[in-house]
């Protein structure tokens, strides 16, 4: 079955530092992969996709994600973290004919000024 | 831009009501979809629908229901609300034309 691992579930970064923000996926075929955010009391945000073709994907507000096959992993970054950026977010995988969404757990980030 | 309206923000309501969620996208979209979000569970699959009065059960079905009688409009139905069901439900769409999908903005039920 497929399933999606965001193995940290809170992550505390200074302003200004580098994040990354680990995902592993379990999808038989090549999958599409998905990150998004959400702020407190606000609906999910699309940051970027992945479906095919270059590995390294850039997505809105600065971050970037690596697709690695071999690693079965889509991890998330952002060279300098801004307060704005303290939210939770999900990695998901499409899955199926009917177009699901399998969502992992999440990871809450908080910044420190 | 595109939408997908879930009617209520917040909504109240008491052990054993029958609870109607409802939501609604302006994009022309089969695939429509009810998630429900608990903290540290992330986001769940509860029913999705491919079609006009089609549906299909997610990973957790148990104790809801869903209407799909037009294409716009994706409702979700408890039958009998207990307390385990106060959450977060979000719902969603899904384009084809750029596998896009369209979030709602969530309604989060308490039940009492």
């Amino acid at each position: 079955a497929q399933s999606v691992t965001q193995p940290d579930i809170h992550i505390t970064v200074s302003e200004g530092a580098s994040l990354e923000l680990r995902c592993n996926y379990s999808y038989g075929a090549t999958p599409y992969l998905f990150w998004y955010v959400q702020s407190p009391g606000q609906g999910l945000q699309l940051l970027l996709k992945y479906f095919s073709g270059d590995t390294l994907v850039q997505g809105i507000k600065g971050f970037e994600a690596e697709f690695k096959r071999s690693q079965s992993s889509f991890n998330l970054r952002k060279p300098s973290v801004h307060w704005s950026d303290a939210a939770e977010y999900f990695c998901a995988v499409g899955s199926g004919g009917y177009n699901k969404l399998i969502f992992g757990a999440g990871t809450r980030l908080a910044v420190h000024p | 831009d595109v939408k997908v309206t879930q009617s209520s923000r917040y909504l109240v309501k008491r052990t054993g009501e029958k609870v109607f969620l409802e939501c609604v996208q302006d994009m022309d979209h089969e695939n429509m979809f009810w998630y429900r979000q608990d903290p540290g569970l992330g986001l769940r699959l509860i029913y999705f629908s491919y079609d006009v009065k089609m549906k299909e059960k997610g990973d957790i079905p148990e104790g809801y229901s869903v209407s799909r009688e037009k294409k716009e409009r994706f409702s979700l139905i408890l039958e009998s609300a207990s307390t385990n069901q106060t959450s977060m439900y979000l719902c969603a769409s899904y384009g084809a034309a750029d596998y896009g999908y369209t979030f709602g903005s969530g309604t989060r039920l308490t039940v009492v």
